[in-house]
């Protein structure tokens, strides 16, 4: 059974400019979580996406933003890149709900680094 | 607002001896509570987890101690092997909401 994957792996940006961060979940997992991880802050929860609709959303401002799609598949952006947003940003992937006594299952995450 | 706090971003233990990361938290509300690994260049992977209707919850090497009244949970691992070198993280939810994640503590297990 394949694991999260997350796409791409590594990318370089530079202020101001925009990106987006694919993850496809494990096959049947209907919930996709996305965290950003920077040194010193630990995961910071961005938002969760369950069949299709965001069940939940974390403390970013609207630079970011999310979605996901009918076979599970999830997508963030984050526009206006601020150097702040150097971060490694993981995705997780559950078959219920996260939260719901159900682990979360995360793929290798993508390094972004914002120049 | 760090509802989850692991106040030690390191800790070093010998082999063989017993390695103890500790995790608090602020919000009364969590009910469960889980453990995950993270190697370098990988994903965190769930280790162990408690439901608050529990004092303690083992699985071979590792034993997790929930004390509900001091808010306050502890990961044992006995014994500690090199292999368990890693960033440790403690994560929390509330009523099956989000899972809150602590800073995390790295430990680094000398032979």
């Amino acid at each position: 059974k394949a694991g999260v994957t997350q796409t791409p792996r590594y990318l370089i940006k530079t202020r101001g400019q925009q990106v987006t961060l694919s993850c496809s979940p494990i096959s049947g997992h209907r919930s996709v979580s996305w965290y950003q991880q920077t040194p010193g802050q630990g995961l910071q929860f961005l938002f969760e996406y369950f069949s299709e609709t965001q069940r939940n959303k974390g403390n970013f401002p609207g630079r970011f933003s999310g979605r996901q799609f009918s076979n599970s598949r999830s997508e963030m952006n984050v526009s206006t890149l601020e150097l702040g947003d150097s971060a490694l940003y993981l995705c997780a992937s559950s078959p219920q709900a996260s939260g719901n006594t159900g682990e979360l299952f995360f793929g290798e995450g993508s390094r972004l680094t914002v120049l | 607002d760090q509802q989850v706090k692991q106040n030690s971003p390191s800790l070093s233990v010998q082999e063989g001896r017993i390695s103890i990361l500790n995790c608090d938290y602020t919000n009364s509300m969590f009910d469960y509570f889980l453990w995950y690994k993270k190697y370098p260049a990988e994903g965190p992977t769930f280790l162990i987890s408690i439901s608050s209707i529990k004092d303690k919850n083992e699985d071979g090497r590792f034993t997790v101690f929930l004390n509900k009244s001091a808010k306050h949970l502890s990961l044992h691992i006995v014994p500690s092997q090199p292999g368990d070198s890693a960033v440790y993280f403690c994560a929390a939810s509330a009523n099956t909401d989000k899972l809150i994640f602590g800073t995390g503590t790295r430990l680094q297990v000398f032979p």
